[in-house]
């Protein structure tokens, strides 16, 4: 499996806080994809992150990659509830070849 | 607005039986893909395309052929369903260059009795 410790967790939170989803996998990856997925939906990209940055930042959102411990992470600045969704990442290992986590379901309680 | 659907949108199938699922994508994009997703899992690849006629296996191929008839679709098929295959199915598109983008489809919630 490309995966490590992470994946399937249900995260619940209120309004206005700030929360964090964490990713570890086990191969060398040129690139950490995160998607969200809302309820009925498919899977939407949210932020990218590539080898050679440290940190993105998207309005709210902020990706992590430390390629030396081979994790990743997202952060939701004062979350809100049209945040709630489920939030995957992915790995891109070579040309084309994509690995989705399990993902960390998000609720934001009002 | 550019798109990829799919259809139908949910099917129920008896074991045994042929399925096709149906994927179109207005992106003008090369490369096209077959993911199915089960309950408490993330997206697990089953095929791909990188141009029309030709397909590619992915990570879980057994049980699945794959169709890419032209650019704009491409399909999955199921040529003996079975209890195992039941699942969300999602297509994607992409330009195929690195640190592309997947745009992904609604979904094909796929039952089989």
């Amino acid at each position: 499996s490309q995966w490590g410790e992470e994946n399937l967790q249900a995260l619940s939170i209120q309004e206005g806080e700030d929360v964090t989803m964490n990713c570890s996998y086990k191969t060398y990856t040129t690139v950490v994809h995160w998607y969200r997925q809302d309820s009925g939906r498919g899977p939407a990209l949210i932020i990218l992150i590539r080898s050679n940055e440290r940190e993105k930042r998207s309005g709210r959102l902020r990706a992590t990659l430390d390629t030396s411990s081979q994790s990743s992470s997202l952060s939701i600045t004062a979350a809100q509830c049209e945040d709630t969704a489920v939030y995957f990442c992915a790995t891109e290992t070579g040309y084309q070849n994509f690995y989705f986590g399990k993902g960390t379901s998000l609720t934001v309680i009002p | 607005e550019a798109a990829v659907t799919q259809s139908p949108r949910s099917k129920v199938a008896v074991t045994g039986g042929k399925v096709t699922l149906s994927c179109h994508q207005t992106n003008n994009h090369d490369y096209m893909y077959w993911y199915r997703q089960d309950t408490g899992h993330g997206l697990r690849l089953i095929h791909y395309s990188y141009v029309a006629d030709s397909t590619e296996k992915g990570d879980i191929p057994d049980g699945y052929k794959a169709s890419r008839p032209s650019q704009e679709n491409f399909s999955l098929i199921l040529e003996l369903a079975s209890l195992s295959q039941t699942a969300v199915y999602f297509c994607a598109s992409s330009e195929g260059q690195a640190y592309a983008e997947q745009f992904f489809g609604p979904g094909t919630r796929l039952t089989v009795l």
